[in-house]
């Protein structure tokens, strides 16, 4: 699996933009690239995803690199309920051992964004 | 809201004991899914599901089972708990999201969490 390298840890203050970094040297030509944040004692939830172009819905921004070798998760305006551990996740469409699709998410460490008020 | 819920939400068990977890939704999603969070690790997948009686494994599904014999519920199984199997456990599910592409689409939406002790 294509693997992703984040920050340990991020800190921002509120109402400032965030840019979370994320590296993914060897994506492959089908990978989506995903960000999930995960709030203190929750389940982890979907912010955002693309492929190849920026994406914007109304959580957050995806940039993500011509080359597709990074990205970065944009907040454009911090707040403290922003506070969590993101993840950027290159999703593996492959089929399983059942033969069955799996559409699978491999969760790295993530990055902790501690905002500050 | 995609409708997920896990039972029990707490449990404390000792080792050797059989323990079953229980994922429900109310949508009728095709793909369920288990995974195991544990310190240092984030998250890790144990087994999924992509129908009903149709269930592979994930990277870490050695000691658990599950099954699917209805499409609203997924139960995953520790047949003689361990104290490594200490963890909190989450289902999700794959709903129907926005995006482009058709595989794009399809995002997971993730239950509470059952935080589960082996003694």
């Amino acid at each position: 699996d294509a693997k992703t390298t984040q920050p340990n840890s991020m800190e921002s203050n509120e109402e400032e933009p965030v840019h979370l970094p994320c590296n993914h040297s060897t994506i492959s030509g089908t990978d989506y690239i995903h960000w999930y944040r995960q709030l203190p004692s929750q389940g982890p939830e979907y912010v955002i995803h693309g492929l190849t172009s920026n994406v914007n819905n109304r959580m957050a921004s995806l940039a993500i690199a011509e080359d597709r070798k990074s990205s970065t998760l944009i907040l454009h305006r911090a707040t403290l309920r922003d506070a969590a551990v993101y993840y950027c996740i290159l999703r593996d469409d492959g089929v399983g051992d059942s033969g069955g699709s799996n559409y699978k998410l491999t969760f790295g460490k993530g990055t902790l964004l501690t905002v500050n008020p | 809201d995609a409708g997920i819920t896990q039972s029990p939400r707490h449990k404390v068990t000792e080792t050797g004991t059989p323990v079953t977890l229980r994922c429900h939704q109310t949508e009728n999603h095709r793909y369920m899914y288990w995974y195991r969070q544990d310190p240092g690790h984030g998250l890790r997948l144990i087994h999924y599901s992509y129908g009903v009686k149709d269930t592979d494994k994930g990277e870490v599904s050695d000691g658990y089972s599950v099954s699917r014999s209805k499409t609203e519920d997924f139960l995953l199984t520790l047949e003689s708990a361990t104290s490594s199997q200490t963890s909190v456990y989450f289902c999700a599910i794959r709903v129907y999201g926005q995006g482009g592409g058709v595989t794009s689409r399809y995002e997971q939406y993730f239950g509470p969490g059952t935080r589960l002790t082996v003694t």
